[in-house]
C-alpha cells in the first residue's frame, strides 16, 4: 500500500493563478482532510470530508474548495492564489469503527507551496 | 469551543536526558488522545494513542500520561538522542457529532536535542 499520495510535492504559482492539489489514499478509510502548515501556527484544518460526495468546511475554509467525488481522492482547489496562501499543505486520511472515532490519521508527505 | 493546547512551545535539551511535553485539551465528549512526531519537512507520523479508560503507554523511550479528569496529557520522552528532534503534536478526538471538526490538533512543542 502506497498510503496518503499527494501531488504535486512543489509548486510555484503567481497570484490569482489556480491550481489543484490532489490527494489520494488506498486504505479504503472514510475520512480526508487537507491542512495547512504554517511556521508557528500548527495545523490548521482547511476542510474534510466524511465520505465520497461529502465535504464541510475546517478553521480556515476561505480561498479554497475541494470536492470528493471518489472516496479515494480528495482534492484541494485554489481558484485565485494570493500570497497569503503560501504554506505546507498535508492531507491526511482516518478510518471510522462503530462509534468512535479513531484518532489516526494518515499523512502525505505535503505539498511545499509558494505564491509569489 | 473544542481547543488543545501544548506547552511549551519549544524546547532545547542536551542528548541523553530525558524531557516531558505538556497537552490540555478542552475536547468533550472525549475519545480518544494521540501523540505524533513530526519530522522536518514530513507529515506526522503517529507515535502512541490513549484511550478514556488509560492512563499510561509506552512506546519504547516515549511514555504517555493521560489524565481524563482534568483533562491532560504529557509525553515523557527518556535519554533522548539527537533524532529526537521534530515538533510533537497532541491531537484529540471527540465522538462525531454534526458540527464538530473530527479531529482537534494542537500547535506542538518544537523538540530540539543537541550533542
Amino acid at each position: 500500500n502506497a498510503g496518503v499520495t499527494q501531488t504535486p510535492k512543489f509548486r510555484v504559482l503567481k497570484t490569482g493563478q489556480s491550481m489543484t492539489l490532489l490527494c489520494a489514499q488506498d486504505m479504503n478509510h472514510e475520512y480526508m482532510y487537507w491542512y495547512r502548515q504554517d511556521p508557528g501556527m500548527g495545523l490548521r484544518l482547511i476542510h474534510y470530508s466524511v465520505g465520497e460526495g461529502t465535504t464541510a468546511k475546517g478553521e480556515v475554509p476561505d480561498g479554497y474548495n475541494v470536492s470528493r467525488l471518489k472516496k479515494q481522492n480528495f482534492l484541494l482547489g485554489l481558484e485565485s492564489a494570493a500570497p497569503s496562501q503560501t504554506s505546507v499543505y498535508f492531507c491526511a486520511s482516518s478510518y471510522y469503527r462503530g462509534n468512535r472515532m479513531n484518532t489516526e490519521a494518515f499523512f502525505g508527505q505535503g505539498t511545499r507551496l509558494t505564491v509569489v | 469551543k473544542n481547543q488543545v493546547e501544548q506547552s511549551p512551545q519549544s524546547l532545547i535539551i542536551l542528548e541523553g536526558k530525558n524531557c516531558t511535553l505538556q497537552c490540555n485539551y478542552t475536547v468533550s465528549p472525549f475519545s480518544n488522545l494521540r501523540w505524533y512526531k513530526q519530522d522536518t519537512g514530513r507529515g506526522p507520523v503517529s507515535l502512541t494513542i490513549m484511550t478514556f479508560s488509560e492512563n499510561t503507554k509506552s512506546n519504547g523511550r516515549y511514555t504517555a500520561t493521560l489524565d481524563a479528569d482534568t483533562k491532560q496529557s504529557s509525553l515523557h520522552i527518556t535519554a533522548s538522542q539527537l533524532s529526537d528532534s521534530a515538533s510533537y503534536i497532541c491531537v484529540v478526538s471527540d465522538v462525531m457529532s454534526s458540527g464538530n471538526t473530527p479531529l482537534v490538533f494542537g500547535k506542538g512543542t518544537r523538540l530540539s536535542v543537541i550533542a
